[in-house]
């Protein structure tokens, strides 16, 4: 049984650069978050997606954020012209929808731009 | 208001003890969830205990345990016998179920614990 994996670990790059980051959640997990960590902080809430429906977007999710899950399984959060502001870890989840639906995260993809 | 408040930056115990991370939350609505995670410095969020608003009982997870008082709105994780590995990053965490049966979680800012020889 796989948990849930996150792709890269790591990203540096430049201000004004676009990345993107991949979730790959539990299988049978129909529900996927989103969060950002800054440091000394908890996880900020930042969308989800239950299936390949996109249900709710934070605030804090500006146009250069967009999050995609083109066939209900795996997902991907892209920043375009990102900003130093933008540093933070990157932190995926999955649950299912019934129950506790405790939420199950990856190792969160840490992002610097310099 | 903070939704999630977690008091305690940072605490010390010594190992084979017991302790008590503290973790108080508001919210109007009836129905939620209360969660507590473990980060350890990998950065990896681990679920630990969870506690439903109408649960008549407090959760138990092994070493792990958690001190519900409904009326002071407090969730209070206790780590019993606490062992070198416990030492990491504990947040407490809400589930309101206005927001949906299964959606977002608020987080506190954590509690910093340290376990010593």
């Amino acid at each position: 049984d796989t948990g849930v994996s996150q792709d890269p670990r790591h990203k540096i790059t430049k201000r004004g650069q676009n990345v993107t980051f991949r979730c790959d959640p539990i299988s049978e997990h129909n529900r996927l978050y989103w969060y950002r960590q800054t440091l000394g902080q908890g996880p900020e809430f930042l969308t989800y997606f239950q299936n390949e429906a996109q249900l709710e977007k934070s605030r804090l999710l500006s146009d250069r954020f967009s999050a995609e899950r083109p066939k209900g399984s795996f997902s991907t959060l892209e920043i375009q012209r990102t900003e130093q502001g933008d540093s933070a870890m990157y932190l995926c989840a999955s649950s299912l929808i019934l129950g506790r639906a405790e939420q199950y995260f990856g190792p969160g993809t840490r992002l610097t731009v310099t | 208001a903070q939704k999630i408040t977690q008091t305690q930056p940072g605490m010390f115990v010594q190992e084979k003890e017991a302790v008590t991370l503290d973790c108080t939350y508001d919210t109007s609505d009836p129905s939620y969830g209360l969660f507590w995670y473990k980060q350890p410095s990998s950065g990896e969020m681990i679920f630990l205990i969870y506690q439903g608003s109408y649960d008549q009982q407090n959760a138990t997870e092994g070493r792990y345990s958690l001190n519900f008082q409904k009326a002071r709105k407090s969730a209070n994780l206790v780590i019993s016998a606490s062992q070198l590995g416990d030492s990491a990053m504990y947040f407490c965490a809400m589930r309101e179920a206005s927001t949906g049966t299964a959606s977002k979680l608020t987080f506190g800012t954590g509690t910093r614990l340290q376990v010593t020889l």
